[in-house]
């Protein structure tokens, strides 16, 4: 089975703070996104990587970065966490299949942001 | 106008009931189409793909309309576990890692 690990589970940051979460996926994929969901928003991607040392801006880049040194990790940072940054952060990993693509979501990471 | 709109509920239905999930998308593009089971609290996951013929999976049936760019879900015999937020869930790229776009998600709640 495909197993994608977030760091923590639940996180309590202070304003101005910066936050690094981890994603690790142990299937060798070569795609993976960071998301955030929120009520009434559904998931908004934030920032995805084909390959090592690449990365792409989803739809809501603003306020965050990422690193991915590694095939297996894609990091998630806050460069200086704000109010609005409160949130569920799901992390996903993909390899690209027949007809498309199914991604496989980490257990997530209650952001929140005092 | 969402990229990927659906209804989203809730719908409370009795067990045994036959529910319907609806969902439209806006890019004519769009590659591929599935529909994600989320769980309360817990990470979204697949739970089918949906193919322009429609395809049954046991209790569920999806369908694919890309002339209207409409997508459904069909659940028959609705048991207490399916109670769950169903997520439609569109392809707009159609090649490497191809990026998904997910609607809003559809509350069910299936009362005993």
């Amino acid at each position: 089975d495909v197993k994608v690990t977030q760091s923590s589970r639940y996180l309590v940051k202070r304003t101005g703070e910066k936050v690094f979460l981890e994603c690790v996926q142990d299937m060798d994929h070569e795609n993976m996104f960071w998301y955030r969901q929120d009520p009434g928003l559904g998931l908004r991607l934030i920032y995805f990587s084909y390959d090592v040392k690449m990365k792409e801006k989803g739809d809501i880049p603003e306020g965050y970065s990422v690193s991915r040194e590694k095939k297996e990790r894609f990091s998630l940072i806050l460069e200086s966490a704000s109010t609005n940054q409160t949130s569920m952060y799901l992390c996903a990993s993909s390899d690209w299949g027949q007809g498309g693509e199914t991604q496989y979501f980490g257990p997530g990471t209650r952001l929140l942001v005092l | 106008r969402k990229e990927v709109e659906q209804d989203p509920g809730p719908f409370n239905v009795p067990e045994g009931a036959t529910v319907a999930f609806n969902c439209t998308y806006s890019n004519s593009a769009s590659q591929s189409f599935f529909w994600y089971r989320q769980d309360c609290r817990k990470e979204p996951k697949l739970l089918m793909s949906v193919y322009s013929s429609g395809n049954e999976d046991g209790r569920f049936t999806a369908q694919l309309n890309r002339a209207s760019q409409y997508i459904s879900l069909l659940i028959r015999d609705s048991k207490l576990s399916d109670s769950a937020t169903y997520l439609c869930v569109v392809n707009i790229l159609g090649n490497q890692g191809g990026k998904l776009i997910f609607g809003q998600g559809t509350e069910l709640s299936v009362k005993p």
